[in-house]
């Protein structure tokens, strides 16, 4: 089945640092990439579309500037969290949608845990 | 806007009980898929099973079972004869069909736990 990777699994870094995440999409193509962001003990919300060659699309409320979105490929996705702060510690997911495929469904990576300090 | 519902928010019981899970959607859309995800502690997503609007016929995997009810939009899974190893949180989710970019709309989620 489809494989999606998520690099790191877990982070522990200062206040005010950068951090970023990678996914990657290891047996297909994802032309569109979903990242979402799981509170402790709450649901996962979609905060933003990441398209390939282009620009990425943000949910109502989440900065583009702190959430930098990179999908420089078919097969890869990053997220960074410029200057991260404590309230950005959480459980990041990302998802991808093969492009040959169009059943509706997402592969959904290992998610990153970060923690910020 | 799509809108997935799960009541409830947490169920405790013990091993070999049947127990189901509700969910119940809203959408514009007049084709979607439905899923189910399981989530143990570990943090992954484990898929379930995905459902699309077209299909109204109940299925059944092993001790899984799902009855999709349109008329109702619901979308209820039920676990037989559970085991510990069933316990996790439950996510019931939505997306438009076809080559639409839409991402997956979750509900809050159902923990469950199953006691020994």
């Amino acid at each position: 089945g489809a494989v999606v990777s998520q690099h790191p699994s877990w982070v522990i870094c200062k206040s005010g640092t950068s951090v970023k995440i990678e996914c990657r999409s290891l047996d297909f193509q994802a032309t569109t990439m979903f990242w979402y962001r799981q509170f402790p003990k709450q649901s996962l919300m979609l905060m933003a579309t990441s398209n390939e060659g282009s620009k990425a699309t943000y949910e109502q409320g989440v900065e583009k500037d702190k959430f930098l979105i990179n999908h420089a490929s078919l097969t890869l996705s990053t997220l960074t969290v410029t200057s991260a702060h404590p309230e950005d510690s959480s459980f990041y997911i990302c998802s991808a949608r093969d492009r040959t495929v169009y059943t509706g469904e997402l592969f959904f990576g290992e998610g990153s845990r970060l923690t910020v300090l | 806007a799509q809108k997935v519902t799960q009541a409830q928010t947490e169920i405790s019981v013990v091993e070999k009980e049947d127990v189901t899970l509700d969910c119940v959607y809203e959408t514009r859309d007049t084709t979607y898929y439905l899923f189910w995800y399981k989530q143990p502690p570990s943090g992954e997503l484990v898929f379930l099973i995905r459902r699309n609007s077209f299909d109204e016929q109940n299925e059944i995997s092993g001790r899984y079972s799902w009855n999709f009810q349109k008329s109702t939009s619901s979308f209820n899974f039920t676990i037989t004869a559970s085991q510990v190893v069933d316990s996790a949180v439950y996510f019931c989710a939505l997306s438009e069909a076809g080559t639409g970019r839409r991402a997956l709309t979750f509900g809050s989620g159902t923990r469950l736990q199953v006691q020994p």
